[in-house]
């Protein structure tokens, strides 16, 4: 079964610190890694988004890291606010018509 | 900015009881698709639509799970006789096209309470 794997569960950092969410998948032929945003009462928002032949991307203070031959990236927030506390879900894309596969999200905190 | 809209915003409905979920996607999308969060846990694909029909669904869009694109504007989940288990919020989201540089967007989805 494809599996998106993402770690930790919840996060609390102080603000300014750096937050790092991992995730790791199973399917080498996913070709597209999202990470989205969620605040309650809200649908996931796309935050940043690398394609496998790249090694890293950043927007702000948002960075993703990306280890092809681990299968796995992760999600860098930088001089983390406390407007970034939300839940985070990294995702892949497999199937043919654009289908997205979500980890299981991690909730971020970040105290003032 | 365009956004995709979806209505009602929170739907109460007794166990065994028919519910339509209503989307407005993106206008110029062509790429839909529903999918779902029970409480506390992950977004989980249920079905995806394009050219008026299904072309992807997951093991949990069974028989009592169906889609329609009644109009140009609306997009629709129908669940037949609801169960207690089927409480979760229900989010629609699209695309413009199926590639690599297509981003998906959500709305802001229906909470659905099953009683």
């Amino acid at each position: 079964q494809q599996q998106v794997k993402q770690s930790p569960q919840s996060l609390i950092v102080q603000k300014g610190g750096i937050s790092i969410i991992n995730c790791a998948y199973e399917n080498t032929a996913f070709d597209y890694f999202p990470w989205y945003q969620q605040f309650p009462g809200k649908g996931p928002a796309l935050l940043i988004a690398i394609r496998p032949d790249v090694s890293e991307k950043k927007e702000g203070r948002f960075t993703i890291s990306f280890n092809k031959s681990a299968k796995q990236f992760s999600l860098h927030i930088m001089d983390s606010q406390p407007g970034d506390s939300a839940t985070y879900f990294c995702a892949s894309r497999g199937g043919s018509q654009g289908n997205l596969i979500f980890g299981k999200g991690t909730k971020l905190s970040v105290k003032p | 900015e365009p956004e995709v809209t979806q209505t009602p915003s929170h739907q109460v409905t007794q166990m065994g009881q028919e519910v339509i979920l209503r989307c407005v996607p993106i206008s110029n999308h062509l790429y839909f698709y529903w999918y779902r969060q029970i409480l506390g846990q992950k977004v989980e694909f249920l079905v995806s639509f394009y050219n008026n029909e299904i072309s992807e669904k997951s093991e949990i869009f069974d028989d009592q799970f169906s889609v329609e694109r009644p109009d140009g504007s609306n997009f629709t989940l129908k669940i037949r006789s609801t169960k207690l288990e089927d409480s979760a919020m229900y989010f629609c989201a699209s695309r413009s096209e199926a590639g690599q540089n297509s981003p998906l967007h959500f709305g802001n989805g229906t909470r659905l309470t099953v009683t």
